[in-house]
């Protein structure tokens, strides 16, 4: 079983859709959360934390449950700047190593 | 913002060359790491760097890898005698806190002839 698993996507959506992306981990003393965009052929960039209580920053909304070892990120109201490849990355301890999910990748259309 | 800079941005090296990636985390961060993306896969950890030592490596950072911060700001990594297979994007990251994101420098695109 791979360690941090996506939906493999591509999402192609059009402007101004809600769209949701699924995650699972299978190390069960994974301690932090997190999801990165990466836009083609450019570094990771973190979009958000993901904590136990689920936390939001404008349009997007991460939430994590830990008893199903699953995480989730909706990003409402599409825009096309919103197209990139989503990362779902776990760390077993602080300071530790990333561990990448395979990605899934989002096209928003006009 | 303060970002993570590596360099080169390309490097091109024939097979069986040496080849040092170089790379300046944000100034006040203390932990460093290295991963690669191979074209196409995701993102693998290679090793993490804390108190001037490996404090993690992987199964891909054999005895040709090896890590330096040779002064305080530059984080290398270098490989001795490098393969075909070691081509691939090699992003440095770093961060202030052992709780805190790590933050990604641009990456360095490995080409290996």
């Amino acid at each position: 079983r791979k360690e941090v698993e996506q939906d493999p996507g591509p999402f192609n959506v059009p402007e101004g859709a809600t769209v949701a992306f699924n995650c699972t981990y299978s190390n069960s003393a994974s301690q932090s959360f997190f999801w990165y965009r990466q836009d083609c052929r450019k570094e990771p960039k973190l979009l958000m934390s993901v904590y136990s209580s689920g936390n939001e920053d404008g349009r997007f909304t991460a939430q994590l449950n830990r008893a199903s070892q699953y995480i989730s990120l909706l990003i409402r109201d599409s825009k096309l700047s919103d197209s990139a490849t989503y990362l779902c990355v776990v760390s077993y301890n602080q300071g530790g190593k990333l561990i990448f999910g395979q990605g899934t990748e989002l096209s928003v259309k006009p | 913002e303060p970002e993570v800079t590596q360099t080169p941005s390309h490097q091109v090296t024939q097979m069986g060359q040496e080849v040092i990636l170089r790379c300046v985390p944000i100034s006040n961060h203390l932990y460093f790491y290295w991963y690669r993306q191979i074209l196409g896969q995701k993102v693998e950890f290679l090793v993490s760097f804390y108190n001037n030592e490996i404090s993690e490596k992987s199964e891909i950072f054999d005895d040709q890898f090896s890590v330096e911060r040779p002064d305080g700001s530059n984080f290398t990594l270098k490989i001795r005698s490098t393969k075909l297979e070691d081509s691939a994007m090699y992003f440095c990251a770093s961060s202030d806190l052992s709780n805190q994101p790590q933050h990604f420098g641009d990456g360095t695109r490995l080409s290996i002839l």
